[in-house]
This record gives structure tokens, sequence and C-alpha cells, in this order.
């Protein structure tokens, strides 16, 4: 069974100081690795996509990084603004849905 | 419109009562999905609709729940008889299916329904 795990389950950073979430998977196959941003009362934002091991992708001061068992997102000298929870999603050989994981939740203080 | 629209974005039914929520896509996104999100939980995939292709309904918990697409367009999500474990936030989703069969576009979420069952 397909299975997206994120840790820690929630994170509090003072402003600037660095940090990384983690989202280990078990996926049939993977097509596709996603990272959201998700506000208070708001639907999940889109931020990457990764398709294989190796890859990196970049957004401001998020980086996000894919292995073959698990991805990681660094946040590099957060703002309060990086304040969110941060979704990681799967989307396995079936064609269309993603699988999603329970969250990272980032409190970022000034 | 520019994003995904849904409504209403709080509903609040009395157990027992069938409610409607609907989603209107990104125009052009072929296709459509629907999550619940429990307080405090990831999102729980429900439906999924792919052009004119049958729908993927694996997700969808109990047969209280249904859903339906006009063409390309407008969902509704349909849940009958409602439970209080029904609260949730009920989210709709569009995206573009890439030339290589992916979603790389990622999905463009709506804000979501709040149901509140009491």
């Amino acid at each position: 069974e397909d299975q997206v795990t994120q840790s820690p389950e929630a994170l509090r950073l003072q402003e600037g100081e660095s940090s990384s979430l983690n989202c280990s998977y078990t996926v049939s196959g993977l097509r596709g690795l996603f990272w959201y941003r998700q506000d208070p009362g708001k639907g999940p934002e889109f931020l990457f996509t990764l398709y294989s091991a190796g890859e990196e992708k970049e957004k401001e001061r998020l980086k996000a990084t894919l292995t073959k068992k698990e991805s990681f997102l660094h946040i590099t000298a957060p703002k309060p603004e990086d304040s969110a929870t941060y979704l990681c999603a799967v989307q396995p050989d079936s064609w269309g849905k993603l699988q999603f994981g329970a969250g990272t939740q980032v409190v970022v203080t000034p | 419109g520019a994003g995904v629209s849904q409504s209403p974005s709080n509903k609040v039914t009395e157990k027992g009562k069938d409610v409607e929520l609907r989603c209107d896509p990104i125009s052009g996104h072929t296709a459509l999905y629907w999550y619940r999100q429990r307080l405090g939980q990831g999102l729980e995939f429900l439906i999924y609709f792919q052009g004119n292709s049958a729908p993927d309904k694996s997700g969808l918990p109990s047969d209280r729940f249904s859903a339906e697409r006009t063409g390309e367009s407008v969902s509704t999500l349909t849940i009958q008889r409602t439970q209080q474990e029904d609260s949730a936030v009920y989210l709709c989703a569009s995206s573009l299916k890439g030339r290589s069969g992916g979603f790389g576009y990622g999905y463009t979420f709506g804000s979501g329904t709040r149901l509140t069952v009491v």
C-alpha cells in the first residue's frame, strides 16, 4: 500500500534559523513527488514537483530534494511569512490521484 | 475565473440531511479531484474525474457519497444522510494533464467547503 510519512509533525523556528522537513514514501512506482504549502483556512498551494532521484528545485528560501525513498524541504533563513503547513504528496503509477502525508506545521517567530 | 471556486464556503447541517457541495474548476483543466481534510489531518482522496473517462471513485468512503461532473466544467459532491464523522473541509482541485500523462503542473486547489454536521 502506498504510504507517505512526514516528520516532524510540528516545527518551531526562530527567524533566520534554517531547518529541513522530511517526507518518506513507499509507493509502487513514482511518477512525481509534490510539495504544497497550506495556510489556515485555505487550500494547499503548489510549490514543487520532483520526478527522479537527485533532482532539486528551489523557490526563494525553499529547496526541495529527492532520493529513492524520501524528499527533503529545506528552509533557509526563514521569515515569519514562511509559517504554514507543508504537505508532501506522491503520484503513484495509477494516473491522477495524489497520496498526501499529514503535513508539517512550521511556525517561524521574529 | 482565475482560480478554483467552491461553494458554499461554510455549511452547517443537521445529522441525516443531504448536502451538495459545488466546485468550478479552472477553465481548460481536464482533471478534477475531490479531497477531504479532517481537522489536523492530511488530505484524503475521494474521487477523480479526467475528461470523458470513467471517474476513479475508489476513495469514496461509503455509498452515501457521490459526485458528478458536467463535461469538463462544474462538479457536485453530494453527501446523503450526513453523519457527524462527515464533518471536515472538502477540497476540490483541478489540473492539466501533461503530454507525458503526468500532473507535473500540480493541482490548483480551491479554498474548500467547511462542513459541520450537528
